[in-house]
């Protein structure tokens, strides 16, 4: 199993409507949890942090569930801005960050 | 806001010649990491750096590979006989107490 796994895409979503979709993770013993966000050929940019059951901002919103060891993120009201790669990462205790492969997200006017 | 500086942000070399790609983390920050991007693929781990060592490695950071904190502000990364494989995007990090911010990257390009 991989460690990091996520539904590559791409997912096509009408502006204004709600997407979701989620990651698994293998390691049981992970505390700590972040969505980076990525544009084509550009740098991942952390978007959210998830420590304990979930976390929202503003329009985000991810949550955690620890027993079926998945992280999901939620995107309302999407906005053409919000097309862009998902990343789901996973740090290990010494903080070294374990990528998945991302989670293509398109809005479409 | 600071942020990560990674210098050039483009290198274009021949194989088997060294680079060197330089990164200055955020200043108070402690752990500094190198990553890796093939184009297409994950973001994969290289290296980590804390206290002017390494603590940890990837099975990619082989002996071709070797970082330096030369000052108390550059963090490098070299490349010691690139391959054609090599070519990638290359992206320094440091951290705080919890998250990890990445500079704009260094594209690297092995002809």
């Amino acid at each position: 199993r991989k460690e990091v796994e996520q539904d590559p895409g791409p997912f096509n979503v009408p502006e204004g409507a709600t997407v979701a979709f989620n990651c698994t993770y293998s390691n049981s013993a992970s505390q700590s949890f972040f969505w980076y966000r990525q544009d084509c050929r550009k740098e991942p940019k952390l978007l959210m942090s998830v420590y304990s059951s979930g976390n929202e901002d503003g329009r985000f919103t991810a949550q955690l569930n620890r027993a079926s060891q998945y992280i999901s993120l939620l995107i309302r009201d999407s906005k053409l801005s919000d097309s862009a790669t998902y990343l789901c990462v996973v740090p290990d205790s010494w903080g070294k960050l374990q990528f998945g492969a991302g989670t293509q997200v398109v809005v479409t006017p | 806001e600071p942020e990560v500086t990674q210098t050039p942000s483009h290198q274009v070399t021949q194989m088997g010649q060294e680079v060197i790609l330089r990164c200055v983390p955020i200043s108070n920050h402690l752990y500094f990491y190198w990553y890796r991007q093939i184009l297409g693929q994950k973001v994969e781990f290289l290296v980590s750096f804390y206290n002017n060592e390494i603590s940890e490695k990837s099975e990619i950071f082989d002996d071709q590979f070797s970082v330096e904190r030369p000052d108390g502000s550059n963090f490098t990364l070299k490349i010691r006989s690139t391959k054609l494989e090599d070519s990638a995007m290359y992206f320094c990090a440091s951290r705080d107490k919890y998250e990890q911010y990445f500079g704009p990257g260094t594209r690297l390009t092995v002809t």
